[in-house]
């Protein structure tokens, strides 16, 4: 049973254009949403996260849209570029325990 | 130096062999976390360990076991490798607290089980 859900799982992006990843959670008892960014040979970092009580986070061109009633939240990189391209996990978590989506592979295109 | 490294980076082994893979932390962090990554499936929690005392089944602890040594060091044992076992394994640990938790994770132990 996978409790975050995250689309697509990959995704080609011109550069300069915006890239949008999606994820779905089940437990309402997350209180805690990360997006990490993980690039090859390397371990996940965390990009940016936001906590229920906002609808949106923003740090630079990184947007995080949360839906609580949808159980629902997204990443927007605006302005998309080569140095973006990586992997990408959202999360949920509480009680110090975080449950990460399939992951999402994004190639920006020069 | 990194903050949190995992050894061996790179493992090759055979069915039914016991393997051990290391997680050391300069971090000062209390808790712990074991991770596998699979291509399609994301990073799932295996074990996790908020003290040296406290040790947490996650969701795929079968075939698993841990030993949480002392703060800094967290240790994943498979006790008879299988196949399916293979997988890139990531070590992770967060300061906890009021923040649930920026994790910090090693660079990673790719396992290959023959």
């Amino acid at each position: 049973q996978q409790q975050v859900k995250q689309s697509p799982q990959s995704l080609i992006v011109q550069k300069g254009g915006i890239s949008i990843i999606n994820c779905a959670y089940e437990n309402t008892a997350f209180d805690y949403f990360p997006w990490y960014q993980q690039f090859p040979g390397k371990g996940p970092a965390l990009l940016i996260a936001i906590r229920p009580d906002v609808s949106e986070k923003k740090e630079g061109r990184f947007t995080i849209s949360f839906n609580k009633s949808a159980k629902q939240f997204s990443l927007h990189i605006m302005d998309s570029q080569p140095g973006d391209s990586a992997t990408y996990f959202c999360a949920g978590g509480n009680t110090g325990k975080l449950i990460f989506g399939q992951g999402t592979t994004l190639q920006v295109k020069p | 130096d990194a903050d949190v490294t995992q050894t061996p980076r790179n493992r090759i082994t055979k069915t039914g062999k016991r393997i051990m893979l290391e997680c050391s932390q300069t971090k000062g962090h209390d808790r712990m976390y074991w991770y596998r990554q699979d291509p399609g499936l994301g990073l799932r929690l295996i074990y996790y360990s908020f003290d040296v005392k406290d040790i947490n089944k996650g969701e795929i602890s079968d075939g698993y076991s841990v030993s949480r040594q002392a703060q800094a060091k967290f240790s994943l044992s498979l006790e008879s490798a299988i196949p399916n076992q293979t997988a890139l394994y990531f070590c992770a640990t967060s300061g906890g607290g009021q923040n649930t938790g920026e994790l910090f994770f090693g660079e990673g132990s790719r396992l290959t089980v023959l």
